[in-house]
């Protein structure tokens, strides 16, 4: 499967602890963005990336959250001192380089996160 | 700012019926839209997207700028369109990222 892929799938914490997620994104696809999903919502826009650089952080992300792409290719998404309300799925899609007309995104199965 | 409104959680219609999820918008520009969908146990994928103009799986979606609408239509729904339908917005003023709706929720009964 070349698609993106999301790992862990599922994790379970306690309130408090450190969680981090990475993404594959599709390897010649050079943005990758990250969405938070609960229950009954749609996803919302949490940060993106072009290559390694963040181009925006969302104000839903709080100073707990803190997102790398490093070398323009994995990114991670790390979660401290997780709180009940960070549970939600977290998904990752990337992207192609635009070329003016907008593209699709495509997805990951997600990490769910349970904090206990 | 930009946001999606999709007024109908949950969608029951019979197989053979036709089916439509509606869609309405906010944005003051020329926005880009987009229907998604999620089948169970699948992740979310492109169904299809305004400027295609183009039927998918018998599903059309017509962007109606007066009425700022993207409602989602099938003449005839299939047992297999049963999934989680979002609708979803994209503009070139912001970097188009996608924004989306919060959902609907589709079954088709035999």
């Amino acid at each position: 499967d070349t698609g993106v892929s999301q790992d862990p799938r599922h994790k379970i914490t306690k309130r408090g602890q450190n969680v981090t997620f990475r993404c594959d994104p599709i390897s010649e696809h050079n943005r990758l963005y990250w969405y938070r999903q609960t229950l009954g919502q749609g996803p919302e826009f949490l940060t993106y990336f072009q290559n390694e650089a963040q181009l925006e952080k969302s104000r839903l992300l709080s100073d707990r959250f803190s997102a790398e792409r490093p070398k323009g290719s994995f990114s991670t998404l790390e979660i401290q001192r997780t709180e009940q309300g960070d549970s939600a799925m977290y998904l990752c899609a990337s992207s192609p380089p635009r070329t003016g007309v907008s593209g699709e995104l495509f997805f990951g199965e997600g990490s769910r996160l349970t904090v206990l | 700012a930009q946001r999606v409104t999709q007024p109908e959680k949950l969608l029951s219609v019979f197989k053979g019926a036709p089916v439509e999820l509606k869609c309405n918008y906010s944005y003051s520009g020329s926005p880009e839209l987009f229907w998604y969908v999620q089948y169970s146990r699948q992740r979310l994928q492109l169904l299809l997207r305004h400027i295609s103009r183009e039927s998918i799986k018998g599903f059309t979606a017509d962007l109606n700028k007066g009425e700022t609408s993207f409602h989602l239509k099938k003449p005839f729904a299939q047992e297999e369109d049963s999934a989680m339908y979002y609708c979803a917005l994209s503009s070139s003023s912001n970097d188009y990222k996608l924004s989306f709706g919060a959902g609907t929720t589709v079954t088709v009964r035999a």
